[in-house]
């Protein structure tokens, strides 16, 4: 079965932490991302890859770290520099990045920092 | 950098009645994109319009493409309770991965 998983689906972290939140695909797409959600303000990139081995960064990458050493696997690693971590993480992939890519996202993984 | 505004933010509709999502893009897109989450779930993506005024339809739903190529619209034909979630436009413009708007979130009340 195809698809995108993301794990956990909930994660409790004590502030001063770093965590990492898993990404795996076995929908052999070159590009991968990841987006933080937060209530009202849409999807907003914090990385993304386009092949094994490169990534750039997004809108938000302040205070995450990622690493694209397989190409079913995109990990996301939240740093105790990241001043807001509570969020929804989604990550996604496609094909490509070119025009006309669709993305397809993971279940997310809800992370709570106290 | 390539700015895609939605509006609105939120709706509220009597089931039934129609609702309608307006996407605009700071740059002229190659292409847009739209999807759709669940309360709980993960976006899910809808449909693609590309060539300039294109028009297409999925059963009640019906996707306009500007003749500028930088805006776009949903509508969707009496509503279901079926039809609750947030709808995200995105759009391409060749330069960067796809940028989302911020959703439109549509609550149908029965």
């Amino acid at each position: 079965d195809g698809g995108i998983t993301q794990s956990p689906k909930y994660l409790f972290r004590k502030e001063g932490q770093n965590v990492t939140l898993s990404c795996e695909q076995n929908l052999n797409h070159d590009a991968m991302y990841w987006y933080r959600q937060d209530p009202g303000q849409g999807l907003r990139l914090i990385y993304y890859s386009q092949i094994v081995n490169d990534f750039q960064k997004g809108d938000i990458a302040e205070g995450y770290s990622v690493s694209r050493e397989k190409k079913e696997s995109f990990p996301l690693t939240v740093t105790s520099a990241q001043k807001n971590p509570t969020a929804f993480y989604l990550c996604a992939s496609s094909l490509g990045t070119g025009a006309g890519e669709t993305q397809y996202f993971g279940p997310g993984t809800r992370l709570l920092v106290l | 950098g390539q700015q895609v505004m939605q509006i609105p933010q939120y709706q509220h509709v009597q089931e039934g009645e129609d609702f309608t999502t307006y996407c605009n893009s700071s740059t002229t897109l190659s292409n847009i994109q739209w999807y759709k989450q669940r309360p709980g779930g993960h976006p899910v993506f809808l449909i693609q319009l590309v060539k300039s005024g294109e028009v297409k339809k999925q059963k009640r739903l019906t996707f306009q493409f500007g003749e500028a190529k930088k805006n776009s619209s949903l509508h969707i034909t009496a509503t279901q309770t079926t039809d609750v979630g947030t709808y995200f436009c995105a759009g391409y413009s060749g330069n960067t991965p796809l940028v989302f708007g911020k959703g439109t979130r549509l609550s149908v009340i029965a």
